[in-house]
């Protein structure tokens, strides 16, 4: 079984400072790991993905994550928050075979403060 | 690509009634997904289909819920008899592999409230 939790409900960061959103997975098999943004009565958008390959991702809008097997964690980071960044932001998990179904976590809400 | 989209946009219905949200996926996807997002949560998985089988029902999914892919385009998700504790985002995602990974692309999502 696969599942994500997120530590910290609600981030907040100044405008300019590093971004770091965590991340810990629980699988038995190998995972595919995503993080994916939500906007205000949006779906959902991916800003990257870990599938297989090299352990640091990058991502759509400067974003990038490092998947730490050793760590079962796939923190999200940006040098330089933007305040279009503040958004709500899932992790998720899924296996490698069958549906692909995602797993998500409970999100973590940014707020960046100008 | 026009992107995955969902109809209605919002629904406000009264307990007990019936409510259907329809999901377009991106036309060349063969999969098509359905999750529930609750306030303050992370979507869950409810159900998804390969072209017009469903192959998977979450324990989410009450005898209350259907849902159907007829042609293997379009999707329709209904309940019956609705119940406060529906209120929800519904989000629809579709995919399809080249790789044999199933990449998710979601749509805007059905927000429902039942009063």
């Amino acid at each position: 079984a696969q599942s994500v939790t997120q530590l910290g409900s609600h981030v907040s960061v100044s405008e300019g400072a590093l971004v770091l959103l965590r991340c810990n997975y629980s699988s038995s098999v190998p995972p595919y790991l995503f993080w994916y943004v939500q906007y205000p009565n949006q779906g959902l958008q991916l800003l990257l993905k870990y599938t297989t390959g090299a352990t640091l991702v990058k991502g759509i809008n400067g974003f990038e994550a490092e998947f730490k097997k050793s760590e079962t964690s796939f923190h999200l980071t940006k040098p330089s928050a933007h305040m279009s960044d503040a958004a709500e932001y899932f992790c998720a998990v899924s296996d490698q075979t069958g549906a692909n179904n995602l797993f998500f976590g409970t999100g973590t809400r940014l707020t960046v403060i100008p | 690509d026009t992107g995955v989209s969902q109809d209605p946009r919002h629904k406000i219905t009264k307990r007990g009634q019936n409510v259907t949200f329809r999901c377009d996926p991106i036309s060349e996807h063969n999969r098509l997904y359905w999750y529930r997002q609750t306030l303050g949560q992370g979507p869950e998985f409810l159900t998804y289909f390969q072209n017009e089988a469903q192959l998977e029902k979450s324990r989410l999914l009450s005898d209350r819920f259907s849902a159907e892919r007829p042609k293997g385009s379009f999707s329709t998700l209904e309940i019956q008899r609705t119940e406060q504790g529906d209120s929800a985002m519904y989000l629809c995602a579709s995919s399809f592999s080249r790789t044999g990974f199933y990449e998710q692309y979601f749509g805007p999502g059905t927000r429902l409230t039942v009063t």
